[in-house]
C-alpha cells in the first residue's frame, strides 16, 4: 500500500524552528518529486515546497522562501520540511504529498499524508 | 501568480442530484488542472488532473471539463459520500490552488 506518514508537528514560539518528516512507503521513493502543501485552520490549501526524486531541485512559495528548506533522504524515504523564523501565519496542518516522476504540469498530488499540525503561538 | 476563483462557495444540493462546480483562472492555464476532493480532517483526495482524467479508483460520476481559463468538475447524480469541499489547483506556472467549493447537504 501506497503511504506517506508526517510527523515533527507542534507548538513552537514565534521565531522558533521544526522540522517535519514524511515516511514514504509502498512506492519508490527516488523515483518521484514529492511536494508539502498547507491550510490553515478553516482556510483552503497552500503549496508550500517541492522538490525533485534526486533531490537535486527544490522550488519554494514566496512566503517560506528563505525561511523553510526542503530536503530528502532517499535511502531512508524520508521527505523533510526544515522550517525556522517561524510565524503566526505559518499556523497550518502540513501535508506531504507525491508527485509524477518528472512533476510535469498535467500532473497532480496522487497520494497525500494525513498531516501534522503545527501552531506557532507564544 | 495565477490566481483560481472557485464558484459558487457553497452549493446546497441533495443526493440524486447533478453538482456543478467552476473554476476560472486569471490567465490560460491550457489543460494543467486538477481537482482534488476533502473530507473534514481528512487529506485531500485527488480527482481529475489534466482537466478531464479521472485518477484510479474515481468513480465515474465524477467528470471534468475545460480548457484555457474556464474548467468544471461535474458531480452527475451526489452520493452521501460526495458532501465535501472542492479544490481546483493549477501548475501551468507555479503553483496555486482555488479557494474551494463546499457541497453540503440540502
Amino acid at each position: 500500500e501506497v503511504q506517506l506518514v508526517e510527523s515533527g508537528g507542534g507548538l513552537v514560539q514565534p521565531g522558533g524552528s521544526l522540522r517535519l518528516s514524511c515516511a514514504a512507503s509502498g512506492f519508490t521513493f527516488s523515483s518521484y518529486a514529492m511536494s508539502w502543501v498547507r491550510q490553515a485552520p478553516g482556510k483552503g490549501l497552500e503549496w508550500v515546497s517541492a522538490i525533485s526524486g534526486s533531490g537535486g531541485s527544490t522550488y519554494y512559495a514566496d512566503s517560506v522562501k528563505g525561511r523553510f528548506t526542503i530536503s530528502r533522504d532517499n535511502s531512508k524515504n524520508t521527505l523533510y520540511l526544515q522550517m525556522n523564523s517561524l510565524r503566526a501565519e505559518d499556523t497550518a496542518v502540513y501535508y506531504c504529498a507525491k508527485d509524477s516522476p518528472v512533476a510535469r504540469p498535467n500532473d497532480a498530488f496522487d497520494i497525500w499524508g494525513q498531516g501534522t499540525m503545527v501552531t506557532v503561538s507564544s | 501568480e495565477i490566481v483560481l476563483t472557485q464558484s459558487p462557495a457553497t452549493l446546497s444540493l441533495s443526493p440524486g442530484e447533478r453538482a456543478t462546480l467552476s473554476c476560472r483562472a486569471s490567465q490560460s492555464v491550457s489543460s494543467y488542472l486538477a481537482w482534488y476532493q476533502q473530507k473534514p480532517g481528512q487529506a485531500p483526495r485527488l480527482l481529475i488532473y489534466d482537466a478531464s482524467n479521472r485518477a484510479t479508483g474515481i468513480p465515474a460520476r465524477f467528470s471534468g471539463s475545460g480548457s484555457g481559463t474556464d474548467f468544471t468538475l461535474t458531480i452527475s447524480s451526489l452520493e452521501p459520500e460526495d458532501f465535501a469541499v472542492y479544490y481546483c489547483q493549477q501548475r501551468s506556472k507555479g503553483l496555486t490552488f482555488g479557494g474551494g467549493t463546499k457541497v453540503e447537504i440540502k
